[in-house]
């Protein structure tokens, strides 16, 4: 089946700082990524996409990378603020349907 | 407010209880999900449907009965849950069959069986 795993579970950044949190999936017939963010005590909201003919997508202050080569996708965050802390989950869509696979989880804490 | 209500937002229940969770998307979805959050642990599907019909049971335990009356509702219907259920309870909605759209999430019911 499916495995989305993340590469370290918490991270700590300075504010101002840019951010980088990293996830390994296994199919490589996946072929659409999400970059989910959790506060606490809310739901995942959505905070950019990626589809596997692209390595690269740009949203406000956040850029995903996509290598297929080595299944890895990464979320970077310039000039982190205090209001990115939360929880950052990628998620890899099903080929077979409209599953959603997620990862553990990376935890991130912004230090004012 | 991304769309999708959950109620109730917290419940605690015995064993022996039964309740149910609610979810409602006003998004003109018709794919719609339950997924368990345990700490420190992946979100774990549980349930798919596509337009009303179950299209995904993940080796859920009987306890855990799905109802999808309408591709707006959905329902988690709890029986004789264990303590080892209690988790954060996610609802959550997309277009069936979109070959790239996310899941819009609900605010979560947090369950503690005790």
């Amino acid at each position: 089946g499916e495995s989305v795993g993340l590469h370290l579970p918490t991270l700590s950044v300075q504010e101002g700082d840019n951010s980088i949190i990293n996830c390994a999936y296994s199919n490589s017939a996946s072929d659409y990524f999400i970059w989910y963010k959790q506060e606490s005590g809310k739901g995942p909201q959505f905070i950019i996409d990626i589809r596997s003919n692209m390595d690269k997508r740009q949203g406000q202050r956040v850029t995903v990378l996509l290598n297929k080569t080595v299944k890895h996708l990464s979320l970077q965050i310039a000039a982190t603020q205090p209001g990115d802390s939360a929880v950052y989950f990628c998620a890899e869509k099903g080929n077979t349907g409209n599953q959603f696979y997620f990862g553990t989880g990376t935890s991130l804490t912004v230090i004012p | 407010e991304t769309g999708v209500t959950q109620t109730p937002r917290h419940l605690v229940m015995g064993m022996t209880n039964k309740k149910s969770l609610k979810c409602e998307q006003h998004l003109g979805h018709n794919a719609m999900y339950w997924y368990k959050q345990s700490a420190k642990k992946p979100l774990e599907l549980m349930f798919v449907y596509n337009f009303k019909e179950q299209t995904e049971n993940n080796s859920v335990p009987s306890r855990f009965s799905p109802e999808c009356p309408n591709s707006s509702h959905l329902f988690l219907h709890l029986h004789t849950l264990q303590p080892e259920d209690s988790a954060l309870y996610l609802c959550a909605s997309s277009v069936a069959g979109g070959v790239n759209t996310e899941a819009f999430f609900g605010q979560g019911t947090r369950l503690t069986v005790v």
